[in-house]
């Protein structure tokens, strides 16, 4: 099956600096990304949803200014969250498509994670 | 705005036993009902997909129904084994994104 990688699969960093999550789909061309957030014990929640060459479309309540997502080509897409805080802390997961509706849009293939920590 | 609840948030059981995860959501407008599996330092791998005309889908051991007009979905797992041991997702997709439910982590002793 496809396959969805991110890197790195966990990172701490001091607040108020920044950093940056990749995602990529290594065997088919991601037309659609999705970035999630996971707290603990909470459900997954779309932050944005990117296609490639476009910008991003964000969720309410999701800062576009802090959460800063490029999806410069069909196999990548990256998630950087400047000024990062404490309470930035969490889990992203990303997903991706090869489609950009219908069917295609449901059937996301999601990579492993990534567990940030911000101190 | 959809909200997804699963119950229990926990479950532990004897390896051969069969058991069910609960799943519900507020509003039946969705298009289809997914069930995902999450392991730890792995990605969610989708398990059984449910269309909103359909009422269940077997694959295997696993067995997931789907009453909208309840707002609700049932995992079945019969003869469950250890490596059955992970965290459940429910989602609801409702035509432009998935609205998670909080997961039902699941161990199965051996």
């Amino acid at each position: 099956g496809a396959v969805v990688s991110q890197h790195p699969s966990w990172v701490i960093c001091k607040s108020g600096t920044s950093v940056k999550i990749e995602c990529r789909s290594l065997d088919f061309q991601a037309t659609t990304m999705f970035w999630y957030r996971q707290f603990p014990k909470q459900s997954l929640m779309l932050m944005a949803t990117s296609n490639e060459g476009s910008k991003a479309t964000y969720e309410q309540g999701v800062e576009k200014d802090k959460f800063l997502i490029n999806h410069a080509s069909l196999t990548l897409s990256t998630l950087t969250v400047t000024s990062a805080h404490p309470e930035d802390s969490s889990f992203y997961i990303c997903s991706a498509t090869g489609g950009t509706s219908g069917r295609a849009l449901y059937e996301q293939y999601f990579g492993p994670g990534t567990r940030l920590t911000v101190t | 705005k959809q909200e997804v609840t699963q119950i229990p948030a926990a479950l532990s059981v004897p390896e051969g036993e069969n058991l069910v995860l609960n799943c519900s959501f507020t509003d039946s407008a969705i298009y289809n009902l997914q069930w995902f599996r999450q392991d730890p330092g792995k990605g969610l791998t989708s398990l059984l997909l449910i269309q909103s005309s359909q009422r269940e889908q077997t694959s295997g051991r696993l067995n997931a129904s789907l009453d909208k007009s309840s707002g609700r979905s049932t995992l079945y797992i019969a003869a469950s084994q250890p490596g059955d041991s992970a965290t459940y997702l429910c989602a609801g997709w409702t035509g432009n994104q998935f609205y998670f439910g909080t997961g039902t982590s699941l161990t199965v002793i051996p």
